[in-house]
């Protein structure tokens, strides 16, 4: 299966502080995305990585893609309590048949940014 | 609405009963998914339907788990005979879609089934 693998599963840092954490995939891909989700409902979309991109940043998120090493991170500057959360990486998988792509959620990183 | 919609938000139901989540996604969105959440863990894919094309079922766990979309537009995930381990949130998406990937998808926020 192509679900993508956070790491580290949860991470707990103090206010102001820098949180990364990584994402490793198994297949190519055309561009991978990091979503946020709090308390166990609705996700929300942070940001989009290209293949043919190596950076970005989006405010105080900065997001690298390693193709060859199949492996994207997500670093979070001055951390803040609200940013206390789940964070996942998502990426597209072509479907054959219809020639659309679907996305596959990795197994997710639970961050806790305390006051 | 401008959202995702799904309902119900909760769910107790008892083992073996049929139940029915809906979901209405953003108007003008053609590509709608269902994931699937036990409780701490990540997003597992169920089913994924793109306009007219055929739907990709191939994250459905068993044949008790079935979906529809009508009209293109709501859908409803159908679990017949729940078991405890149906237990979960319930996630439907629905985004854009334009040659090739790379759209946003917008998450409703999910219906949590309890089944006791």
């Amino acid at each position: 299966s192509q679900q993508g693998e956070e790491d580290p599963q949860a991470l707990s840092i103090q206010e102001g502080e820098n949180a990364t954490m990584n994402c490793s995939y198994k297949t190519s891909i055309n561009n991978l995305q990091w979503y946020r989700q709090n308390s166990g409902r609705g996700l929300v979309h942070l940001i989009l990585i290209r293949s043919n991109e190596r950076e970005k940043h989006s405010g105080r998120l900065r997001v690298t893609l390693d193709t060859s090493k199949k492996s994207s991170s997500l670093l979070i500057t001055a951390s803040r309590a609200a940013d206390t959360a789940s964070y996942f990486c998502a990426t597209d998988n072509p479907i054959l048949t219809s020639g659309t792509y679907k996305y596959i959620f990795g197994t997710g990183t639970r961050l806790k940014v305390l006051a | 609405g401008a959202g995702v919609s799904q309902s119900p938000s909760n769910k107790v139901t008892e083992k073996g009963k049929d139940v029915e989540l809906r979901c209405d996604p953003i108007s003008g969105h053609t590509a709608l998914y269902w994931y699937r959440q036990s409780l701490g863990q990540g997003l597992e894919f169920l089913i994924y339907f793109q306009g007219n094309s055929a739907p990709d079922k191939s994250g459905l766990p068993s044949d008790r788990f079935s979906a529809e979309r009508t009209g293109g537009s709501v859908s409803t995930l159908t679990i017949q005979r729940t078991q405890q381990e149906d237990s979960a949130v319930y996630l439907c998406a629905s985004s854009l879609e334009s040659e090739g990937s790379g759209n946003t998808i917008y998450f409703g926020e999910g219906s949590w089934l309890t089944v006791v």
